[in-house]
């Protein structure tokens, strides 16, 4: 099993470009989720899908949009970065009381 | 909503014990999370706690959680330097649809 795993594992990206990360688990798990991490800020949830076909917003989810696609693959993509969306980008999924983490994807917008 | 506080600093020599400290606001909190971080890396699931323990142990590891005080700590035993990393509690509060609310997490320098 490879468990989590998130493409790019980095990107550059003009102010105003687009781009959509993604995250693939191979787990059978139903639930899951985007994070973005920040210094000194830890992990803030930007989006979650509780099940296939379902998402929620999270504390963050301004200037992102996701797709759950199937129940292994859950996207998440920006319109229009900005700046303030530099940042390093975790996917997870859950089975029962365990969340499990992807590497991450570090986003630099200048 | 839920709160979670870290401090975001300890450093420890090889070999002695660590004690990473948490509290959180939320009492209806369910499950209580510790995950490790090295550079470059995501975070690595450690073990979890229920709220109806006080106490759960596993290896180097030990959990301890003060209900009453919102209080979680991590203890690691004899600390080595492959133990440096970053630790983050994690919370999950009850009809949260299982979503993990994090502290900023604490920088873990082991000195040899």
């Amino acid at each position: 099993n490879a468990g989590v795993t998130q493409t790019p594992k980095f990107q550059v990206l003009k102010t105003g470009q687009s781009m959509t990360l993604q995250c693939a688990q191979d787990m059978n798990h139903n639930s899951m989720y985007w994070y973005r991490q920040d210094p000194g800020m830890g992990l803030r949830l930007i989006y979650y899908s509780a099940s296939e076909g379902t998402t929620d917003k999270g504390e963050v989810p301004n200037g992102y949009n996701v797709s759950r696609l199937n129940k292994r693959e859950f996207s998440l993509r920006l319109e229009s970065a900005a700046p303030s969306q530099t940042s390093v980008y975790f996917c997870a999924s859950t089975i029962v009381h365990e969340q499990y983490f992807g590497p991450g994807t570090r986003l630099t917008v200048t | 909503g839920e709160d979670v506080e870290q401090s975001l600093f300890l450093s420890v020599r090889e070999g002695d014990s660590s004690v990473i400290n948490c509290t959180y606001t939320d009492s209806s909190s369910t499950y209580l999370y510790w995950y490790k971080q090295e550079p470059g890396a995501g975070l690595q699931l450690l073990t979890y706690i229920f709220s109806n323990m006080d106490m759960k142990q596993d290896q180097r590891l030990t959990v301890l959680l003060n209900k009453k005080d919102k209080h979680l700590s991590l203890r690691i035993a004899d600390t080595q330097t492959g133990d440096s990393a970053i630790y983050f509690c994690g919370v999950i509060s009850s009809g949260s649809a299982r979503q993990l609310t994090f502290g900023s997490g604490t920088q873990l320098t082991v000195l040899p």
